[in-house]
């Protein structure tokens, strides 16, 4: 089974600039999860799609992160004006039913500059 | 904010000891999992309990949970160098939500 499929791995950008994260979740999964993970801290739940409504963005900086997941499938985010402390990882995981086994993506590691 | 907190923040052990990994946690939940993360693989689940159980095994992993204390801890037997790794509790937080704590650095030494 193909796993959770995200791009691009690596994305240097200047601080001010705009960036957008794609994910393909594993297929009939209908949660999908994106997360920021700092340097040697663990994973921050950005926002939670249930197929294509969002269950918590409540850890979303909404006036510069953006998400969607179209179709109830891929998802984007995206990230417009970027900060230096946007630098991280960010991961898309998928699951069958909310809250249980999650499958993560290899991630994206952001360095805004 | 973390739900989840693991204790020690870093733990290093010999090949062929047992590491345990503890995680605290804030609210009720229905279950809660372990994950591990490396570069090679990502992050990658173990294991789940629910929150009717108290403890489980798989494989060389054993994982308790005491609700009442609102806790978990992670045994991992006969460590091998291939178990380092950050390991990271995560609950549903009472609801559908998958929230981590800050995890444990393992390092096995061979």
């Amino acid at each position: 089974e193909a796993g959770v499929a995200q791009s691009p791995r690596y994305k240097i950008i200047e601080k001010r600039q705009s960036v957008a994260f794609w994910c393909n979740p594993i297929s009939g999964h209908a949660t999908l999860y994106w997360y920021q993970q700092i340097l040697g801290q663990g994973p921050k739940l950005l926002i939670q799609f249930q197929n294509n409504g969002v269950v918590d963005d409540s850890q979303l900086p909404k006036d510069r992160f953006s998400a969607e997941r179209l179709k109830g499938v891929d998802s984007t985010l995206k990230i417009q004006p970027a900060k230096l402390e946007d630098s991280a990882v960010y991961l898309c995981a998928s699951s069958l039913v909310a809250g249980v086994e999650a499958f993560f993506g290899q991630g994206t590691r952001l360095t805004v500059v | 904010s973390q739900q989840g907190e693991e204790d020690p923040q870093a733990l290093s052990i010999q090949e062929g000891e047992n590491a345990t990994m503890n995680c605290s946690y804030k609210t009720s939940i229905n279950n809660l999992q372990w994950y591990r993360q490396n570069s090679g693989r990502g992050l990658v689940h173990l294991i789940l309990i629910r929150s009717n159980e108290r403890e489980k095994h798989s494989g060389r992993l054993r994982v308790t949970l005491d609700t009442s204390k609102k806790s978990s801890s992670l045994l991992i037997t006969a460590s091998r160098a291939a178990d380092t790794a950050s390991y990271f509790c995560a609950t549903d937080a009472g609801g559908n939500k998958l929230v981590f704590g800050a995890g444990t650095i393992l390092r096995v030494k061979s």
